[in-house]
């Protein structure tokens, strides 16, 4: 068990809706990242947040967006969704990001189905 | 962008057995990080080692270690004495020094015989 967690474990939706994916990191941990897996894409990093500010955006589209909270707790938003879309979505939580030692580390993933 | 490539889509060890899993990345950095991170069927993502590139020294944990070749911008994974519980799929990742982002391989599926 990292420490982060993420709720829902599945959700299963259909095309045109939106969904909000939660994630709350490691105690302690200020950084918050969100990466999709899926079969032709591989991993790849969305966006990252740092203490409630956004620090760097990946290969996220439009119709997402994403926050971090006072709390630290984050929020994925998808919206308009498409058959592509269908991925596990990973949350991942780090001390301090400039640090030589920092690592990410992974929660168990949001499985999205679109149908 | 970086690219991190695993060429190796599928392996085989048997229990007890080594076996090594191929990383090479492409990159203009000096200082960097690279990472192995396994994901077993339960799709957790679970870090299994990590190395500094400033580092000459190979990073060891336990019956993981690494072979890294900066000049061949190599990154191998080898992993001693297998365990059935190693099959997963593995992963090797790159950071810049200045990012955040794990830059992903399209993973190594590692499957362990009794």
């Amino acid at each position: 068990d990292s420490g982060v967690t993420q709720t829902p474990k599945h959700l299963i939706t259909a095309t045109g809706q939106r969904v909000t994916l939660r994630c709350s990191p490691r105690s302690g941990d200020l950084s918050v990242y969100w990466y999709q897996q899926s079969l032709d894409q591989g991993l790849q990093f969305l966006i990252q947040y740092y203490n409630g500010e956004e620090r760097a955006k990946g290969n996220i589209l439009e119709r997402f967006s994403a926050q971090q909270f006072p709390d630290l707790h984050s929020e994925l938003n998808l919206s308009s969704l498409e058959l592509g879309d269908s991925a596990l979505y990973f949350c991942a939580s780090s001390v301090d990001p400039g640090s030589f030692t920092d690592t990410q580390y992974f929660g168990p993933g949001t499985r999205l189905t679109v149908l | 962008a970086q690219t991190v490539t695993q060429s190796q889509p599928e392996m085989s060890v048997q229990e007890a057995e080594t076996v090594t899993l191929s990383c090479t990345y492409d990159t203009s950095e000096s200082d960097y990080y690279l990472f192995w991170y396994k994901q077993p069927p339960s799709r957790q993502m679970i870090l299994v080692i990590r190395q500094e590139a400033y580092k000459q020294q190979n990073a060891t944990e336990n019956r993981f270690s690494v072979n890294f070749q900066k000049a061949a911008k190599s990154f191998s994974l080898k992993i001693s004495d297998s365990q059935l519980g190693d099959a997963a799929m593995y992963f090797c990742a790159y950071r810049s020094l200045s990012g955040y982002a794990l830059n992903f391989g399209k993973g190594t599926s590692l499957l362990v015989t009794p």
